[in-house]
């Protein structure tokens, strides 16, 4: 099994560029949510889906878009990129919400705006 | 906002000594996480204790979860220089995804 796969691995945009940051598993599960991690602020969540069709925000939202068509896939959306997006992202997923199941992380998409 | 925070920020121990890493967190959990971030990669789970154990192992891994103090431990027995990562601890808050802290950096020396 593949597990999570995110794509692309680095990234450079220019402000005001939109691009789209790719993550899917092959685990058959509910739970997708995507996160940022910034040097010393650990990880902070951006959104997440617990099913195909559902999506909610969490800590960061704003500046970003998702959708969730399948059950497999869960692209982030950066809108108008900002040099404040600089970051590493990460997608995760897991059979099920409340931390009652591991979750399983991509290996990350290391993104700079300048 | 971050629920777990881990102490300490930084810890430097030489190969076969024990690391303690502790995460103290705010609001009543029903589960608590341990994940593993070599440098670069993806987070890695390590062990999830439930809010009504206390004690958990798993290989050199021990975890103590005390819910009356909010708190957690993660103890690394006999380091290894392949132990040198970064651990966060994570918590659910109801149906939704885990909150992390800002984790460990853990440093084992040959």
């Amino acid at each position: 099994n593949a597990g999570v796969t995110q794509t692309p691995k680095f990234q450079v945009l220019k402000t005001g560029q939109s691009m789209t940051l790719q993550c899917a598993q092959d685990m058959n599960h509910e739970y997708m949510s995507w996160y940022r991690q910034d040097p010393g602020m650990g990880l902070r969540l951006i959104h997440y889906s617990v099913g195909a069709g559902i999506t909610d925000q969490g800590e960061v939202p704003n500046g970003y878009n998702v959708s969730r068509s399948t059950t497999e896939d869960f692209p982030l959306r950066l809108l108008s990129a900002a040099p404040s997006q600089t970051s590493v992202y990460f997608c995760a997923s897991s059979s099920r919400g409340g931390g009652v199941t591991e979750a399983f992380f991509g290996q990350g998409t290391r993104l700079t705006v300048v | 906002s971050q629920q777990g925070e881990e102490d300490p920020q930084a810890l430097s121990i030489q190969e076969g000594e024990n690391a303690t890493m502790n995460c103290s967190y705010k609001t009543s959990i029903n589960n608590l996480q341990w994940y593993r971030q070599n440098s670069g990669r993806g987070l890695v789970h390590l062990i999830l204790i439930r809010s009504n154990e206390r004690e958990k192992h798993s290989g050199r891994l021990r975890v103590t979860l005390d819910t009356s103090k909010k708190s957690s431990s993660l103890l690394i027995t006999a380091s290894r220089a392949a132990d040198t990562a970064s651990y966060f601890c994570a918590t659910d808050s109801g149906n939704t995804p885990l909150v992390f802290g800002k984790g460990t950096r853990l440093s084992v020396i040959a």
